[in-house]
């Protein structure tokens, strides 16, 4: 157990419709960042939070957004679902450091995973 | 792009034997982690190692670094049916927009 946890564990959405995934962050993490990770592939970088602010952003389109909360915690919405956004998607919290406009961190601890199928 | 590929995609190995999965990357980095997924859960972290490290055991995990070669190796040693899983190498990248970025992942079958 990682101390990281997400719900829900799955959800069947259709496409155009919205969803919210949360994840609750490890304890003194202030650090998390969306995976999302298609089938026989690896985890696909969306985007981390660092103190509450994006830190960094992959390849993914603006209907893919987040929050992190003071606590820590974070959610990963996504708008206009489309088939493609069927996957695996995955929290993981760290404790990370600025230093000179760069962030170094810490090992990354996951959550079980949020599986979403869209139909 | 993934900037961590791993090598090679699939192992099947007799339980006893040992497992050496490769991981290559592009660019400068602070660190490189190492993890396992077992049938599509979530990723558990295994080993890490910074940019100034050449070598780091954990149990029966060795894990070595060439940042000349930009490449890493994990080894484990003395296989067991546990040890059956997807393995990934995911590197912490020298940026200003620095997140970490994952291989495409070794699939290790440990045959009985």
């Amino acid at each position: 157990e990682t101390g990281v946890t997400q719900s829900p564990t799955h959800l069947i959405k259709t496409r155009g419709q919205q969803v919210t995934l949360r994840c609750s962050s490890q304890s003194g993490h202030n650090t998390v960042s969306w995976y999302q990770q298609a089938l026989g592939q690896g985890p696909q970088f969306i985007f981390q939070y660092y103190r509450e602010e994006e830190n960094g952003r992959g390849n993914f389109p603006p209907r893919f957004s987040g929050l992190q909360f003071p606590n820590y915690s974070s959610e990963l919405n996504v708008n206009a679902l489309e088939l493609d956004d069927s996957a695996l998607y995955l929290c993981a919290s760290s404790l990370a450091w600025a230093v000179r406009r760069t962030t170094s961190y810490n090992e990354q601890f996951f959550g079980p995973g949020t599986r979403l199928t869209v139909l | 792009s993934q900037q961590g590929e791993e090598d090679p995609q699939a192992l099947s190995i007799q339980e006893g034997e040992n497992a050496t999965m490769n991981c290559s990357y592009k660019t400068s980095i602070n660190n490189l982690q190492w993890y396992r997924q077992n049938s599509g859960r979530g990723l558990v972290h295994l080993i890490l190692i910074r940019s100034n490290e050449r070598e780091k055991h954990s149990g029966r995990l060795r894990v070595t670094l060439d940042t000349s070669k930009k490449s890493s190796s994990l080894l484990i040693t003395a296989s067991r049916a546990a040890d059956t899983a997807s393995y990934f190498c995911a590197t912490d990248a020298r940026s200003s927009a620095s997140k970490i970025i994952f291989g495409s992942g070794t699939r290790l079958s440990i045959r009985p």
